[in-house]
This record gives C-alpha cells, sequence and structure tokens, in this order.
C-alpha cells in the first residue's frame, strides 16, 4: 500500500543535541509537510516542500530546518533541542498545494528531550 | 485566511448519529473544506472533503449550505472505535500556508 512512513516512532535526545526525523513516501506526491503537535493541541505547520521548493511558515524557530534529496524523503533536523521542542512530530504529503488535494500523514514521531 | 471553529468536545452514544458542525465565516470562493479523525499517537486520516451542497463516502456525510459559512460532519451510528478528535480544515488552491488546523473536536463515544 502507498504511504507516508516515519522513522523512528519513538525518538529521545539530550537538550542541545542535534537530531534528525526522517519521513518516506511511496505515493510520488510533489508537497511534503511538516507538523508539530504537542500534547492535546492541534497540529501545526512548521514548512513544507513543492518538489524542491522549500516553504517556511513565518513563526517556525530557526532551530528547525528541514532537507529533502529527493521526491521520496525529507528529513527534519532540530540543531539544539530544547525541552520545549518535546512533541510529536508528523509528516504528511499531497499531490499538490490545491485546496481538494487531501493530506496523507505518517504517524509521527514523539520527541522526548531529556 | 479562513478561520475555523468547532466545538471543543461532544459526547455520544454507539449507534447514534453524530453531527459536527465547524463555523467558516471568511470562507474564500477557492477554499475547499476537509474533515480529519486524529486518534491518540496516531497521524490525522482524512475522512471527507466538500466544496458545495453535500458530500457522502462509505464513513460519513458532509453538510455545506448554499453560503458556505458553515460544514456539519455527519457520522452515522457511531461505535467507540469512532471516539478520536475530528479537524475541520478550509484551505484553497496554491497556498499550503492555509494548512492550518483549527482546535478540533474531541469526540467521545460512550457504550
Amino acid at each position: 500500500d502507498a504511504m507516508v512512513i516515519q522513522n523512528p516512532r519513538y525518538q529521545v535526545t539530550q537538550f542541545g543535541k542535534p537530531v534528525t526525523l526522517s519521513c518516506s513516501q511511496t505515493l510520488n506526491h510533489n508537497v511534503m509537510y511538516w507538523y508539530q503537535q504537542k500534547s492535546s493541541q492541534a497540529p501545526k505547520l512548521l514548512f513544507h516542500y513543492y518538489d524542491k521548493d522549500f516553504n517556511n511558515e513565518a513563526d517556525t524557530p530557526d532551530n528547525f530546518q528541514s532537507r529533502r534529496p529527493n521526491t521520496s524523503f525529507c528529513f527534519l533536523d532540530i540543531r539544539s533541542p530544547g525541552l520545549g521542542d518535546a512533541a510529536m512530530y508528523l509528516c504528511a504529503t499531497s499531490s499538490r498545494t490545491g485546496g481538494d488535494s487531501p493530506l496523507h500523514f505518517g504517524n509521527g514521531t514523539r520527541l522526548t528531550v531529556t | 485566511l479562513a478561520k475555523t471553529t468547532q466545538p471543543i468536545s461532544m459526547d455520544s452514544y454507539e449507534g447514534q448519529e453524530v453531527n459536527i458542525t465547524c463555523s467558516h465565516n471568511n470562507i474564500a470562493t477557492n477554499d475547499y473544506i476537509t474533515w480529519y479523525q486524529q486518534f491518540p499517537s496516531q497521524g490525522p486520516r482524512f475522512i471527507i472533503q466538500g466544496y458545495k451542497t453535500k458530500v457522502t463516502n462509505e464513513v460519513a456525510s458532509l453538510f455545506i449550505p448554499a453560503d458556505r459559512k458553515s460544514s456539519t460532519l455527519s457520522l452515522p451510528r457511531v461505535s467507540l472505535s469512532d471516539t478520536a478528535v475530528y479537524y475541520c480544515l478550509v484551505f484553497s488552491a496554491g497556498s499550503a500556508r492555509q494548512l492550518t488546523f483549527g482546535s478540533g473536536t474531541q469526540l467521545t463515544v460512550l457504550p
């Protein structure tokens, strides 16, 4: 089945130690998104790629970076994680950015910062 | 940017029909309305999408009045497994910046 896969499902890192979360997709979608979801809150969009074109949300901290080496893979890099960055990180894809193009989500990576 | 407003929570009993309404007063002409379901520790899952009038699929119906300022997700005969958070999103072509989730509705189905 075509899907969005996030690895690992759980990640523990130390305060200030860089961490990378990965996402892969078999849907061949042009657009990939990263969302942050904290406990009991709605997902918050961090940034997205339309093909290789990177689009950052205005309020996404500089501590968060992303890479998309090819259509199938996208990475979220947190350069210096703080305690406030503990959250579920969700990757999603869509075929285009059109309003009629639904998002397909992975099951997320839960990040713990110690 | 179309802001959405939903009830924070709703309770229902098994076998009942549940209707969750989302308000989006400043919806734009090109905006589509999409609903997602999220279980704990999982990513949101697409349920249904519409532009106007009524849309029905195998799991839900979506009712959109003529002015499109609100929409209602209808879940027929809910079961315990429908307990989840339901999000309404309104966004238009060409702008992923509008893919902002509202607060969502926590639906709890009771036996």
